[in-house]
């Protein structure tokens, strides 16, 4: 059964810092990960889809690196902004039969001014 | 383009009660997947639609059902409410099924069993 862990659970830092945040799984054969940012009360935005056979994704300030053998991907923000502050999800779909992503339980992101 | 429409936003039942969520996706996907939200266990997958097939599902009991129309518009039920029930439920379109294609959410319909 597929575990997906996400750390740090919370995270507070002051605008302008650059971020990483860690999404671990417990089965590599995986078909894709998708990074989601959850602002408080709403549904789930989606940030960046990374492909089993892609190493990373980059959208204007963010960049998802995937590690499928050590079973690792990072979601690094740059030049961090109040505006980023949300839970980042990271989900991770199998590969091969049903597919079923299963998600971590998320990071919860604080960038204050 | 307008997103995933959710409705109601809100909405609160009694123990034993049944209840029917429903989904609107965006305008020309056919795939929805529906999703349950709590604190104590976080987020997951509930089950998929793709041309009023359910395609796959995720380890909930009998009681949560759900069905898809002609149209894409999707509805989830769930029978003998339970306390346990209370969640955020979220749905998710996309054009053709995933993993493959990039899923967008709506903003959830947040349930509380009294």
């Amino acid at each position: 059964k597929q575990e997906v862990t996400q750390i740090p659970a919370a995270l507070s830092v002051p605008e302008g810092e650059n971020l990483v945040l860690n999404c671990s799984f417990t089965d590599s054969a995986i078909y894709n990960l998708q990074w989601f940012r959850q602002d408080p009360g709403k549904g789930l935005t989606s940030l960046l889809l990374i492909q089993s056979s892609q190493r990373e994704q980059t959208s204007g300030r963010l960049n998802a690196s995937l590690d499928k053998s050590s079973g690792r991907s990072t979601l690094y923000i740059a030049a961090s902004q109040p505006g980023d502050s949300a839970t980042y999800l990271c989900a991770v779909g199998a590969s091969g039969g049903s597919y079923i992503p299963t998600f971590g339980r998320g990071t919860s992101l604080i960038v204050h001014p | 383009k307008a997103g995933v429409t959710q409705t109601p936003r809100y909405l609160i039942k009694t123990r034993g009660q049944q209840v029917t969520l429903s989904c609107s996706p965006i305008s020309g996907h056919r795939s929805v997947s529906w999703y349950q939200q709590t604190p104590g266990q976080g987020l997951q997958f509930l089950f998929e639609y793709f041309s009023e097939t359910q395609r796959n599902k995720g380890n909930f009991p009998g009681r949560f059902s759900g069905r898809q129309f002609s149209n894409s518009r999707s509805e989830m039920n769930v029978s003998t409410l339970e306390l346990g029930d209370s969640a955020l439920y979220l749905c998710a379109s996309s054009r053709d099924p995933p993993p493959e294609n990039e899923q967008y959410f709506g903003p959830g319909t947040r349930l509380t069993v009294t």
